[in-house]
């Protein structure tokens, strides 16, 4: 079974349009988050869960809002798409009182908006 | 605030050579995470190492070995005898808080040629 499951893993649609992608894991982990990869792939933390508590918001736009029905999912909701928000967007997981600290991550959803 | 470099934006060795990647970071926290992760062309995200901050030995595991230097502020990962598997983009990343607030460096993008 995979450990953090994204979908859609393509994603490809018009300007202006609402989008989800749904993130879920079956580690058993506390916090969950969402990253950014840009064409330039540097990675950016969008945001981050931790027993369905907002711990982490960067400067993102507000277009951005995670959903989080419970602690093994944390969806993705982007309204008003535009043509900035194509990349590559990971979910992970870590269990923040295991002795790891390791991220653990899907394989990415690329979004490409037209 | 915490920040990590990766001065080397890309890397082109043959096979078989040794490379290092260099990495520093800055924080203002004593208790602190290291991590490397590779992105292969396939685009999933991979974890390395992890090295806590109180924990300076350098490790050895097969062809990769990591160098741990608090007084320079640096984690630098060392391929021996390189292969063409091993081209891939690598992200050196940080966590201050165990577990959680990871920023992730730039990333090299090594190549090996055959």
């Amino acid at each position: 079974d995979t450990a953090v499951s994204q979908t859609p893993k393509y994603l490809v649609t018009q300007m202006g349009n609402d989008k989800s992608i749904k993130c879920e894991q079956n580690l058993g982990h506390d916090t969950m988050y969402w990253y950014k990869q840009d064409s330039k792939k540097f990675l950016k933390i969008m945001f981050s869960y931790n027993n369905k508590e907002l711990i982490i918001n960067e400067t993102v736009p507000n277009r951005f809002s995670p959903k989080s029905p419970d602690k093994a999912h944390l969806n993705l909701h982007i309204n008003s798409l535009e043509l900035g928000d194509s990349a590559v967007y990971f979910c992970a997981s870590s269990q923040e009182a295991a002795n790891t600290g390791e991220l653990f991550f899907g394989e990415g959803s690329r979004l490409t908006v037209l | 605030a915490q920040k990590v470099t990766q001065a080397q934006t890309e890397i082109s060795v043959v096979e078989k050579e040794d490379v290092t990647l260099d990495c520093v970071y800055e924080t203002r926290d004593t208790t602190y995470y290291l991590f490397w992760y590779k992105q292969p062309p396939s685009g999933e995200l991979v974890f390395l190492i992890r090295r806590n901050s109180f924990d300076e030995q350098n490790e050895i595991s097969g062809r990769y070995s990591w160098n741990f230097q608090k007084s320079t502020s640096s984690f630098n990962f060392t391929i021996t005898a390189s292969q063409v598997v091993d081209s891939a983009v690598y992200f050196c990343a940080l966590s201050e808080v165990y577990g959680q607030n990871f920023v992730f460096g730039p990333g090299t993008r090594l190549s090996v040629l055959p």
